[in-house]
């Protein structure tokens, strides 16, 4: 069975600062892997996918992601958090051949001014 | 625009009674989808809908009902039969192509 794991429940980092959130996976084939990002009391927005290819992927708001296959990690980073990355972040996986996913249960990211 | 509709954002019942939650899509997507979230637990899967007169059960499916007679909607009914109703439930849907899912704002539902 597939499953996903976000490590921090919580972070909280300042204005300006880099900014890394952890996921990782489990799942016996290549995954279809996924960062969302959800402002409270809204739906889930799609901030990046990786499908193939290069295994560093570049979204929307700055965010980029790198799939490492050796340590089942899809890591997120952004460079420089701004105040309105305020929000709570899902990492999801799902497998090439279905339409299900699997979810985190999230990292709360609370930005410092 | 497209994209993903839910009605009502906010639905207060009283515990005991049906309660059905809307969902309309207009990105002619094959697949649609119901989450339930709570705090601290991310998203678990309901039903869900590869194509219209057939659906399936998630995760937790236990006390809720679907129907999807066309393509463009997939409501929800919460029953009496549900031991913890409350909870912010959103709708999801996908095309035949990708795994990427496109999510409405969602609906909170209160049951006093």
């Amino acid at each position: 069975a597939q499953s996903v794991t976000q490590p921090d429940i919580h972070i909280t980092v300042s204005e300006g600062a880099s900014l890394e959130l952890r996921c990782n996976y489990s799942y016996g084939a290549t995954p279809y892997l996924f960062w969302y990002v959800q402002s409270p009391g809204q739906g889930l927005q799609l901030l990046l996918k990786y499908f193939s290819g290069d295994t560093l992927v570049r979204g929307i708001k700055g965010f980029e992601a790198e799939f490492k296959r050796s340590q089942s990690s899809f890591n997120l980073r952004k460079p420089s958090v701004h105040w309105s990355d305020a929000a709570e972040y899902f990492c999801a996986v799902g497998p090439r051949s279905a339409r299900q996913l699997t979810f985190g249960s999230g990292t709360q990211l609370t930005v410092l001014p | 625009d497209g994209g993903i509709t839910q009605s009502p954002k906010y639905l207060f019942r009283k515990e005991g009674q049906n309660v059905t939650l809307s969902c309309e899509q207009n990105l002619n997507h094959d697949a649609m989808y119901w989450y339930r979230q709570d705090p601290g637990q991310g998203l678990r899967l309901i039903y869900y809908s590869q194509i219209v007169n057939d659906f399936q059960k998630g995760d937790i499916a236990e006390g809720y009902s679907v129907s999807r007679e066309k393509k463009e909607s997939f409501p929800l009914t919460v029953t009496s039969a549900q031991k913890n109703p409350t909870a912010f439930y959103l709708c999801a849907s996908s095309s035949t192509e990708f795994n990427e899912q496109f999510f409405g704002p969602g609906t909170r539902l209160t049951v006093l």
